[in-house]
């Protein structure tokens, strides 16, 4: 039972362009959602996160937005960069007695071309 | 100045062995986190520890078992490693529970032949 779900596997990108990156959800009590990125043999890094009673949340070139009756997000990248290119993670709680669980989605590949 | 970090980086064993990862943090957080990283790529949380109380048990074999000797500290003992424990371990810690940013550690990856 997947309740975040990253439906594209990888995505490219042109350096200066911006990449889109979607996250759908199932779970109604997901509460709280971050993006997580991951270069290889690395851990994941936090990026931005983003709370229900908000629909976007912006950190420099990073925007997320939140369509909670869709329950889908996006990260933007703006203006990406050749250094962004990693695995993005989607990841979710649900709040209360979740105690901090996180549901995480499979994961979305992000090539920047120079 | 790691903020998470993890012993060993690289685990090979044989199956029926028993191992030990261990987690430290120096970021002062009170919860800490195990998930396993399996072949397809889903992180799935595995335990939690909230000072030093387990908190979260997620439907882990009771070969592996968690200890927190203090709240900067969580190992993960496997016994009896079996082929299908072949994964990257990723330790993580927060502040508090609960809606907290997770900060992750480099990763254990085990290799069970």
């Amino acid at each position: 039972d997947q309740q975040v779900k990253q439906n594209s596997p990888s995505l490219s990108v042109q350096e200066g362009r911006i990449s889109i990156l979607n996250c759908d959800y199932t779970n109604s009590m997901f509460d709280y959602f971050l993006w997580y990125k991951k270069y290889p043999a690395e851990g994941p890094t936090f990026l931005i996160s983003i709370s229900s009673i908000k629909d976007k949340n912006e950190d420099g070139r990073f925007t997320v937005f939140l369509n909670k009756s869709a329950k889908h997000l996006s990260l933007h990248i703006v203006p990406s960069q050749p250094g962004d290119s990693a695995v993005y993670f989607c990841a979710a709680d649900a709040g209360g007695t979740s105690y901090g669980k996180l549901t995480f989605g499979q994961g979305t590949i992000l090539t920047v071309h120079p | 100045d790691t903020a998470v970090s993890q012993t060993p980086k690289y685990l090979v064993t044989q199956m029926g062995n028993d191992k030990s990862i261990k987690c430290e943090q120096n970021l002062g957080h009170d919860t800490m986190y195990w998930y396993k990283q399996d072949s397809k790529k889903f992180l799935k949380i595995m335990f939690s520890y909230n000072n030093k109380e387990l908190i979260i048990n997620e439907t882990v074999p009771n070969r592996f078992s968690p200890k927190s000797p203090d709240k900067a500290h969580l190992n993960l003992h496997i016994n009896s490693l079996e082929l299908g424990d072949s994964a990257v371990y990723f330790c993580a810690s927060s502040y508090r529970q609960g809606q907290e940013t997770q900060y992750f550690g480099p990763g254990t990856r085990l290799l069970v032949l």
